[in-house]
């Protein structure tokens, strides 16, 4: 069945430059997050989405960090002039909607190196 | 602010012998807490969640976890270890719903724990 999709699965950039990285949902969840996971920690929250909600964007650790979503469809986060402390896999996750009753299903992540 | 704790970064365990992953978790009230599993290259999958039901939970893969409220914990089990049971476990909590501003359930993780089994 389809899964949290998310792309590109690895991206390498130089510093400076701006990524855009993309998550399909599994169709019908209303809720998205996206998480950071730096190397040998946990996943940091980022941005959430929820239907037609404003955005709870309470993690995102700087202006250069943006998020948008289509609906209930894709979402895309953003980087602008990219630091090598920006380099992490970056994941999203939906769910079918609020209320933590309903677990959050991860795409398998994108791998984001800046040299 | 809610936090949890994995004792251990990494836990060794031969193949057959008990897993035992610690988590200990801070909040005033009992939140909802979750075990997850990360294969390398792979995102996380849910092992079990905690939701105020049962305080033995059990979950995928012979996996169970037991709230201990007196002990703030929420430690994951397994009674005989398998090679396929290598990977790095997190827990999250996230609060109860009740309590919380109903809508953001965004997961805490904790550090996370790798597991590695010695055939």
């Amino acid at each position: 069945g389809a899964g949290v999709s998310q792309s590109p699965s690895n991206k390498v950039t130089e510093k400076g430059k701006d990524v855009e990285l993309r998550c399909d949902p599994i169709s019908g969840h209303t809720a998205l997050y996206w998480y950071r996971q730096r190397l040998g920690q946990g996943l940091e929250f980022l941005i959430y989405f929820q239907g037609n909600s404003a955005p709870d964007k309470s993690g995102l650790p700087s202006d250069r960090f943006s998020a948008e979503r289509t609906g209930e469809s894709v979402s895309t986060l953003t980087i602008q002039r990219t630091q090598q402390e920006d380099s992490a896999v970056y994941l999203c996750a939906s769910s079918l909607g609020s209320g933590a009753i309903q677990p959050q299903h991860f795409g398998d992540g994108t791998r984001l190196s800046i040299l | 602010a809610q936090s949890v704790t994995q004792l251990g970064s990494h836990v060794s365990v031969s193949e057959g012998a008990l897993v035992l992953l610690r988590c200990n978790y801070s909040s005033s009230v009992p939140p909802y807490l979750f075990w997850y599993v990360q294969y390398p290259n792979q995102g996380l999958q849910l092992l079990l969640k905690y939701t105020s039901a049962a305080t033995l939970v059990k979950g995928i893969n012979g996996f169970e976890a037991e709230f201990k409220k007196s002990e703030t914990s929420f430690h994951l089990t397994k009674p005989s270890a398998h090679m396929s049971d290598a990977a790095e476990y997190f827990c999250a909590v996230t609060p109860n719903y009740l309590i919380s501003n109903f809508g953001n359930e965004k997961l805490t993780f904790g550090t996370g724990t790798r597991l590695t089994i010695i055939p």
